[in-house]
């Protein structure tokens, strides 16, 4: 059973648009919502988190949008680069052990 | 500062051979431990973690089992390994200092012929 759910699987941005990635969660306990960048053969790498008493977080050119009532939060990646090129995976955090979304693959074209 | 070291990075086995894959973190006391298995264009799933030496929790019954025999050290083995366990074996760890953030190593590549 997914317990977090992740939208697109794949989708595809002109350089300097904005691509969102939407996921959504069932258990209330979760507490920590982090998000991932991985690139083709190597580690998942942090890329920006946020927790539930927060609505949005913003770092550099990434944003987290967290909307508590509707268990959902997003992803915004602004001004879109080549170089974001990558798999974005959303996760949610309970009792030390994380749940990951399945995954989206962004294409950003130049 | 902190390091998180996997070794294999890939790994060609036959099926039948037993299996280990060994992480070492570096720079934190105590931390928390993961070993996640990602099939190809896939989520990650959580295989085992271990809050303490000697101390392992298995999410999901399977071929492989987990050891951390020493604080920083945590080890992924099989005795016999299977067609199904080919896969990309991520180890990650919490510091030791607390907090929620989880850091991936670079991962092993396994290859089950």
């Amino acid at each position: 059973q997914q317990q977090v759910k992740q939208s697109p699987q794949s989708l595809i941005v002109q350089k300097g648009g904005i691509s969102i990635i939407n996921c959504a969660y069932e258990n209330t306990a979760f507490d920590y919502f982090p998000w991932y960048q991985q690139f083709p053969g190597k580690g998942p790498a942090l890329l920006i988190a946020i927790r539930p008493d927060v609505s949005e977080k913003k770092e550099g050119r990434f944003t987290i949008s967290f909307n508590k009532s509707a268990k959902q939060f997003s992803l915004h990646i602004m001004d879109s680069q080549p170089g974001d090129s990558a798999t974005y995976f959303c996760a949610a955090s309970w009792d030390y052990k994380l749940s990951f979304g399945a995954g989206t693959t962004v294409t950003v074209r130049a | 500062s902190q390091t998180i070291h996997q070794w294999p990075a890939t790994l060609v086995q036959p099926v039948g051979s037993p299996l280990s894959l060994e992480c070492t973190v570096e720079g934190t006391s105590n931390p928390n431990l993961y070993w996640y298995r990602q099939a190809a264009g896939r989520g990650l799933q959580l295989l085992f973690y271990s809050v303490g030496i000697g101390q392992i929790s298995s999410e999901v019954p399977q071929n492989l089992s987990a050891s951390r025999p020493q604080d920083r050290q945590f080890i992924l083995s099989s005795k016999k390994l299977l067609l199904s366990d080919s896969g990309f074996y991520l180890c990650a760890y919490t510091p030791g200092t607390g907090g929620d953030e989880q850091f991936f190593g670079p991962g092993t590549r396994l290859t089950v012929l």
